[in-house]
């Protein structure tokens, strides 16, 4: 059964690094997403990605954060320079995408980024 | 704007009872309504959804439905199981636009034989 896949599972980095979370969307599907979920809060949607640009994104969603589709499978989230804020389950999700929607969202298991 | 709120977890109950986890939302227009559920280690996962005020949604035995006069959709399940153990998050969405969702805080359900 085809799956979103994240790398790494588990990241550790120094404040101030530049991080980049990958995912593997569904390859058919045409829409993709970044959520993070803070321990013990909400899980927050962060981006949305459609035909190579942000559809939508929330205000959480700052200049230190991009996405880039660099190739016909890989879904990055940047983070230029990371604060401690940061600290985070990050969950990617995509979606078929056909016109009216509610296909399914189907998600990754998650990079947990952890800033020191 | 939008908003879901769940109730606290966690919540424990043995095996074979009954399942209630509260939901409501708060929003601009007409949402659909979701739960998804997340196994220990692995992504969220879709386990029912409706649609429009009054549906049901279902699936392994699992149910909600979605009332508008309420605003809630209250997840529900006769006979919990063992395998049932997971964090369940209500979330809302709306057609069209981006479909971003919008989770509640989630709620670890525990079973224990």
């Amino acid at each position: 059964e085809p799956e979103v896949t994240q790398t790494p599972s588990h990241q550790v980095t120094q404040m101030g690094q530049e991080v980049i979370l990958r995912c593997v969307p569904i390859s058919n599907h045409l829409y993709f997403y970044w959520y993070r979920q803070i321990l013990g809060q909400k899980v927050e949607f962060l981006v949305s990605f459609y035909n190579n640009e942000i559809s939508e994104k929330s205000e959480i969603f700052d200049d230190q954060f991009s996405v880039e589709r660099p190739d016909g499978s890989n879904f990055t989230l940047k983070i230029r320079s990371t604060k401690l804020e940061d600290s985070a389950m990050y969950f990617c999700a995509s979606i078929h995408g056909l016109a009216g929607g509610w296909g399914e969202q189907f998600f990754g298991p998650g990079t947990r980024l952890t800033v020191l | 704007g939008d908003s879901v709120t769940q109730m606290e977890g966690p919540v424990t109950l043995s095996e074979e009872a009954f399942l209630t986890i509260n939901c409501t939302y708060t929003a601009t227009g007409y949402p659909s309504l979701f739960w998804y559920v997340q196994y220990p280690g692995e992504g969220l996962q879709l386990l029912l959804k409706a649609t429009k005020a009054d549906d049901k949604g279902s699936n392994k035995g699992f149910e909600a439905t979605y009332r508008k006069e309420t605003t809630s959709f209250h997840l529900e399940k006769g006979s919990v199981q063992v395998s049932d153990s997971a964090v369940y998050f209500c979330a809302l969405s709306y057609q069209g636009g981006s479909e971003k969702l919008v989770f509640g805080k989630g709620t670890k359900l525990t079973v224990n034989p």
